[in-house]
């Protein structure tokens, strides 16, 4: 089954402890991406990866990191993690013009 | 440069009346657009897909949505709402090159009342 995993879906933390939340694809597709999620506000890019190696900054990228070595999977960096960054997560992946295929979200609390 | 604009955060239906779910864009380069759903506690799904040719677009569970270049629209409509189709509804645009770096609303949240 085509999907896109991420992990943990529930995460609380203290302020400062690096984390890292996993995604991974099995579509074999070239372009990942994280966003996050807050009430009212949409869906806001934080990196975004087009292919093994090649990363960028999205819309909100301060306080992430994000790396890329393998096609499959893209993992969420915080490496000091501040309660603004309470939020719910998304990852999600797509082959060309095709349309976003959605992992089912980590809601991360920093206390 | 790309923006959208979701007009009304909240929409609310009697079941069986029409849904309309509006959606505006801005896109320095043709547009595709594309309207998510997204459940209680779960990730996006496609609900159908603006890319080139036919204007008027059908998706999954009965809606629609028409692109109108004159107006830089794409609304969202369904003829007669089920208590099912309450959820929350994301505008997305993106570049004609890369439909993942996408620019999403601000979110409808639709109630369908009984």
């Amino acid at each position: 089954e085509a999907q896109v995993t991420q992990n943990p879906r529930y995460l609380i933390t203290v302020t400062g402890k690096k984390l890292t939340v996993t995604c991974s694809q099995n579509m074999n597709h070239e372009y990942m991406s994280w966003y996050r999620q807050d009430p009212g506000l949409g869906l806001r890019q934080i990196y975004y990866s087009m292919n093994v190696e090649v990363t960028d900054k999205g819309d909100v990228p301060e306080g992430y990191k994000v790396s890329r070595k393998e096609k499959r999977n893209f993992p969420l960096i915080l490496e000091s993690p501040s309660p603004n960054q309470t939020s719910l997560y998304f990852c999600a992946s797509s082959f060309g013009v095709s349309p976003l295929h959605f992992g089912n979200g980590t809601r991360l609390t920093v206390t | 440069a790309q923006s959208v604009t979701q007009l009304g955060s909240h929409v609310s239906v009697s079941e069986g009346a029409l849904v309309l779910l509006r959606c505006n864009y801005s896109s320095s380069v043709p547009p595709y657009l594309f309207w998510y759903v997204q459940y209680p506690n779960q990730g996006l799904q496609l609900l159908l897909k603006y890319t080139t040719g036919a204007t008027l677009v059908k998706g999954i569970n009965g809606f629609e949505a028409e692109f109108k270049k004159s107006e830089t629209s794409f609304h969202l409509t369904k003829p007669s709402a089920h208590m099912s189709d309450a959820a929350e509804y994301f505008c997305a645009v993106s570049g004609n090159t890369n439909a993942g770096k996408s620019t999403f609303g601000d979110g409808t949240t639709l109630t369908v009342k009984p």
